[in-house]
C-alpha cells in the first residue's frame, strides 16, 4: 500500500534561519508530488508541484524552494526564513490510479 | 481550472442527512468533480469524485446534476466526527491537474 511521510510535525525556528521539510512516498513510482501551505485561518494554496525528479513548478513567488533529489523524495526549503513564512504545511502524491493523498502536515512557526 | 462556489458554512443534526452543494458553471466537458475534507489540523481527506454520473461510496454520495454546472455532497448519516471544511474542487484529473482548493465550506454537526 502507498504511504506518504513527512515531518517534522512541528518546528519553531527564528527569522533568517533555514528551512528543510522533507516528504517521501513508499509503495508507488513516479507519483505526482505537491507542497501547500495554509496560514492561519485561510484555504491551502499550492505552492509547488513536481512531475518527476528534478522537475519542479513554482505556483507563487516567494521565499522558498522545492527540490526533487529523488523519485518519491521532495523537499522544501528556504534560505531566510520570514515571519510570514509560518503556516501548516501539506505535503501530497498522487498517481494514474490514485486521487491526492496528504501527509499529516508540519506546522511552522517562525518567531 | 474551473472555479467553485460553495456557502460559507452550513450546520447539520447529528444523524440527519448533511447535504452540501457546490457551483461550478464553467466547468468543462473533461473536468471531475472532487469533494475533500479537512479536519481541523490534518491533512485533507479525499471523499469521493465524479465526471458525470452519480457516485457514492461507503463515505458520501456525490449528485452531479445534467448540465454538470452543479453538484451536491450527501453525507447520509452525519455524525459529530464529520465536522470539518468540506471542499468541492473541478479538475482535469489527479495524473495532469492540480488540485486548486477555495475556502471550502465549513460544516458543523450538532448534538
Amino acid at each position: 500500500s502507498q504511504t506518504i511521510h513527512q515531518w517534522p510535525a512541528t518546528l519553531v525556528q527564528p527569522v533568517g534561519s533555514p528551512l528543510s521539510l522533507e516528504c517521501t512516498v513508499e509503495g508507488t513510482s513516479n507519483p505526482n508530488l505537491y507542497w501547500y501551505r495554509q496560514a492561519a485561518g485561510r484555504g491551502l494554496q499550492l505552492l509547488f508541484y513536481s512531475v518527476g525528479i528534478g522537475q519542479i513548478s513554482s505556483e507563487v513567488p516567494q521565499n522558498l524552494s522545492a527540490s526533487r533529489p529523488q523519485d518519491r523524495q521532495f523537499i522544501l526549503s528556504s534560505k531566510k526564513l520570514l515571519l510570514s513564512d509560518s503556516g501548516f504545511y501539506l505535503c501530497a502524491w498522487s498517481g494514474a490510479n490514485y486521487g491526492y493523498t496528504f501527509g499529516s502536515g508540519t506546522r511552522l512557526t517562525v518567531v | 481550472d474551473a472555479k467553485t462556489t460553495q456557502p460559507t458554512s452550513m450546520d447539520c443534526a447529528e444523524g440527519r442527512a448533511a447535504n452540501l452543494p457546490c457551483n461550478h458553471s464553467t466547468i468543462s466537458g473533461n473536468e471531475y468533480v472532487y469533494w475533500y475534507r479537512q479536519i481541523h489540523s490534518q491533512g485533507p481527506q479525499y471523499i469521493i469524485h465524479g465526471l458525470k454520473n452519480n457516485e457514492t461510496n461507503e463515505m458520501a454520495s456525490l449528485i452531479i446534476t445534467e448540465d454538470r454546472k452543479s453538484s451536491t455532497l450527501i453525507l447520509p448519516h452525519a455524525t459529530l466526527r464529520d465536522t470539518a471544511v468540506y471542499y468541492c474542487i473541478v479538475s482535469y484529473g489527479t495524473s495532469y491537474g492540480k488540485l486548486t482548493f477555495g475556502q471550502g465550506t465549513i460544516l458543523t454537526v450538532h448534538p
